[in-house]
């Protein structure tokens, strides 16, 4: 089956640091969705990025399919980023969107 | 930004009965998605559907049914609920494949 790998698995920061979130797939796909998740919380799409770089505020999504790849960058962190980032490839031969185990991201102030 | 609403919120059920999950989207998808998350498993595919009348399997539908009456309703059935099945199960929803997905708010169910 399809594998997603999400680095690091937890991520400690002070608030202005950047963080750069890793997302690696192990099969083809057409492309790639970003969430985000408060604990208890449900999932909030932050990026469709089926290829190149996108740009929203603070946060910048990178996918390059053919390396089969995606990153997730988030500037001059804040106390309210904290939480889990998941990444999410959509493979269209099976029609299913498959998840990353996410990273735990904790902002301190 | 597309709605999709499930319900029960919250749902407690007993060893061996019947429960039934419902998922509402307004936006004329027509892909829709049943998951749960567990810590430690992340996010895990139960059915998905392609639209009225379809129903597929997804990578863990043992012990669950789906059943998808129309292009906005779609169930996760529960037949012989076990307290395994204990979860948050989310229900999404997507114009076509390959485009962007929107969950719900999830359902918390708790199997004594």
């Amino acid at each position: 089956g399809q594998q997603v790998q999400q680095s690091p698995a937890s991520l400690v920061l002070q608030e202005g640091e950047n963080a750069e979130l890793q997302c690696n797939f192990s099969t083809s796909l057409n492309s790639m969705q970003w969430f985000y998740q408060r604990p208890g919380g449900s999932l909030v799409s932050l990026f469709y990025n089926p290829s190149g770089t996108k740009h929203s505020g603070r946060l910048t999504s990178t996918t390059v399919i053919k390396e089969r790849r995606s990153s997730l960058h988030i500037s001059s962190s804040q106390t309210t980023d904290s939480g889990t980032y998941l990444c999410a490839p959509y493979n269209t031969n099976t029609g299913k969107l498959t998840f990353g185990d996410g990273t735990v991201l904790t902002v301190k102030p | 930004e597309a709605a999709v609403t499930q319900s029960p919120r919250n749902k407690v059920a007993v060893t061996g009965g019947k429960v039934t999950l419902s998922c509402n989207q307004t936006n004329n998808h027509n892909n829709m998605y049943w998951y749960r998350q567990d810590t430690g498993h992340g996010l895990r595919l139960i059915h998905y559907s392609y639209g009225a009348g379809s129903t597929e399997k997804g990578d863990i539908p043992d012990g669950y049914k789906a059943s998808r009456p129309s292009q906005e309703n779609f169930s996760l059935i529960l037949e012989l609920a076990t307290p395994s099945q204990t979860s948050v199960y989310f229900c999404a929803s997507g114009e076509t494949a390959n485009t962007e997905v929107f969950f719900g708010k999830g359902t918390r169910l708790t199997v004594v």
